[in-house]
C-alpha cells in the first residue's frame, strides 16, 4: 500500500462513452499527476496539480478532462475516447511539486474498444 | 526538447549474474532517480541521486550518477527471481520536471 489508491483497476470503455478515473492520497502532499504508460514508452506526464491548481497539461487532447478539488483527491474524466489511448493511467503525488521522489497508485488499466 | 535514453530495452540473465542499466541525458541533469515496476504493477521509488559522481549503493544495488550529470547507471549483483520487473531512471531537468528513459525490463531465465 503506497497511500495513492486508484480506481477503478480495470476499465473497458467504447469510444462514445463517458467514465471518470478518480485517485486519492493518504500521504497529505500537495501535488498530485497524472501519468499515461504505454507499452515500451517512457511515462508520459500529462497534468500536474500543485494545492489544487493547475500547473501543467503537456499538450493533452481535450477528451481527457482532469478535475482537482482538493489537494487529496484528483479525477480524470474521459469521454469520446481513441483505441489509442488504451494504455495504464497512473496516478501520483508528491510534496512538494518537483525535485522529489513520487509515489504511484496501482494504476488503472484502461481499454477503450 | 529534452530526452534521456535508456539501454538495453530488455535483459535476459540467469539466476546469480549481473545485470547493469544506462541512462544517458541530452542535457545536464538537476538530480536522477530510479524506480522500479513489478510485472502487473507501478513505479516504486528506489533512489535520488543528486551530486556529480556519486555513488549510492542499496545491498546489491550500486548506482551511479555521471561526473557531467548528464549519465546515471545502475547495476545489480547476482541477480535473484524477486529482481524481475522493469527498471526505469527519470531525470529532473533544470526546471526539476522528470523525464522519464523507456526502461530496462529485467528478465531472469528459467
Amino acid at each position: 500500500e503506497t497511500g495513492v489508491t486508484q480506481t477503478p483497476r480495470h476499465l473497458v470503455m467504447g469510444m462514445t462513452n463517458k467514465k471518470s478515473l478518480k485517485c486519492e492520497q493518504h500521504l497529505g502532499h500537495n501535488a498530485m499527476y497524472w501519468y499515461k504508460q504505454s507499452a515500451k514508452k517512457p511515462l508520459e506526464l500529462m497534468f500536474v496539480y500543485n494545492f489544487k491548481e493547475q500547473t501543467e497539461n503537456n499538450s493533452v487532447p481535450s477528451r481527457f478532462s482532469p478535475e482537482c478539488p482538493n489537494s487529496s483527491h484528483l479525477f480524470l474524466h474521459l469521454h469520446t475516447l481513441q483505441p489509442e489511448d488504451s494504455a495504464l493511467y497512473l496516478c501520483a503525488s508528491s510534496s512538494p511539486v518537483r525535485g522529489v521522489e513520487l509515489f504511484f497508485g496501482s494504476g488503472t488499466q484502461l481499454s477503450v474498444l | 526538447g529534452q530526452q534521456v535514453m535508456q539501454i538495453p530495452q530488455y535483459q535476459h540473465v540467469q539466476e546469480g549474474e549481473d545485470f547493469t542499466t544506462y541512462c544517458n541525458s541530452s542535457t545536464t541533469l538537476s538530480n536522477i532517480q530510479w524506480y522500479k515496476q513489478r510485472p502487473g504493477g507501478h513505479p516504486v521509488f528506489l533512489i535520488q541521486l543528486v551530486k556529480s559522481g556519486e555513488v549510492k549503493k542499496q545491498k546489491r544495488l550500486t548506482f551511479q550518477f555521471g561526473e557531467a550529470k548528464k549519465n546515471s547507471s545502475l547495476h545489480i549483483t547476482a541477480t535473484q527471481t524477486t529482481d524481475v520487473g522493469t527498471y526505469f531512471c527519470a531525470g529532473a531537468g533544470s526546471n526539476y520536471q522528470l523525464i522519464w528513459g523507456a526502461g530496462t525490463k529485467l528478465i531472469i531465465k528459467p
